[in-house]
C-alpha cells in the first residue's frame, strides 16, 4: 500500500524567503508525482508534474525533484511571496493493481509567508 | 478553455437523507475521478471512470456510487448520509486513464451533513 508523508506540516517564512516541502512515498513504483495548491476552501491547482524518468522539473519559481529509488520528493520555492501562502500537497499515482488512475495524497503543508 | 466546473458549489443535508454531485470535465478529457477531503487531510480516492467503465474504486463503503455519461461528465451519489460524510469533494480530470496522466481538479462541492 502506497502511503506519502510531506514533512514539514506547516511553515511559517518571511517574505522573501527560499524554502524546500519535502514530500516522501513508500512505493517506489510510481508513474510520476504530482505538486499541487490548494487555497482554502478550493479545489486543487496542479504546479508540477514530474513524470519517473525526469529528475527535475521548473515552472517558474518553482522547482520540483524526484529521487524515485529514494522515495522522496521536493519542491522548492524561490523568493517567497505573501501570494505563495497555500497548503501544497503531492500526490502520486498508484503502479500496482488496475486503479492505475488512484492519486495517493500526503497530508499537505500548510505555508504562510508573511510581509 | 473552461476547466473542471463541479455542482453545486456547496450543499447541506440531513442524516440519512442522500445527495447527488456532478462533475463536467475539460474538453477532451475522457477520464474522471472523485476524491473526498475531510478538512485537514489530504483527498481519498473514491472512484475513476474512463469511458464510462469503472477503473478503479477506493475504500469507500457501498453507499457511495458514481457513473460517468457518454459526454464525460459524471455524477456521484452518497445515499444514507452520515455526519462523517461532511467534507470537500473533489472531481479530477484527465485525458486518459492510467498513471502518466496529468489530473486537473475541480473548484469542489462542500457538503456538510447535518
Amino acid at each position: 500500500k502506497q502511503e506519502v508523508t510531506q514533512i514539514p506540516a506547516a511553515l511559517s517564512v518571511p517574505e522573501g524567503e527560499n524554502l524546500v516541502l519535502n514530500c516522501s512515498f513508500t512505493d517506489s513504483a510510481i508513474y510520476n508525482l504530482q505538486w499541487f495548491r490548494q487555497d482554502p476552501g478550493k479545489g486543487l491547482t496542479s504546479l508540477l508534474l514530474i513524470q519517473s524518468s525526469q529528475r527535475e522539473q521548473t515552472s517558474g519559481r518553482l522547482n520540483a525533484s524526484l529521487d524515485k529509488s529514494s522515495g522522496r520528493s521536493t519542491l522548492y520555492i524561490a523568493a517567497s511571496q505573501p501570494g505563495d501562502s497555500a497548503t501544497y500537497l503531492c500526490a502520486v499515482p498508484y503502479a500496482g493493481g488496475t486503479s492505475y488512475g488512484k492519486l495517493t495524497f500526503g497530508q499537505g503543508t500548510i505555508l504562510t509567508v508573511h510581509p | 478553455d473552461a476547466g473542471v466546473t463541479q455542482s453545486p458549489t456547496h450543499l447541506i443535508k440531513t442524516r440519512g437523507q442522500q445527495v447527488t454531485l456532478r462533475c463536467s470535465p475539460i474538453s477532451g478529457h475522457k477520464s474522471v475521478s472523485w476524491y473526498q477531503q475531510v478538512l485537514g487531510q489530504g483527498p481519498q480516492f473514491i472512484f475513476q471512470y474512463y469511458e464510462k467503465e469503472e477503473r478503479g474504486r477506493g475504500n469507500f463503503p457501498d453507499r457511495f456510487s458514481a457513473r460517468q455519461f457518454p459526454n464525460y461528465s459524471s455524477e456521484l451519489n452518497v445515499n444514507a448520509l452520515l455526519l462523517g460524510d461532511s467534507a470537500l469533494y473533489l472531481c479530477a480530470s484527465s485525458t486518459a486513464w492510467g498513471g502518466g496522466y496529468e489530473q486537473y481538479s475541480g473548484p469542489g462541492t462542500r457538503l456538510t451533513v447535518t
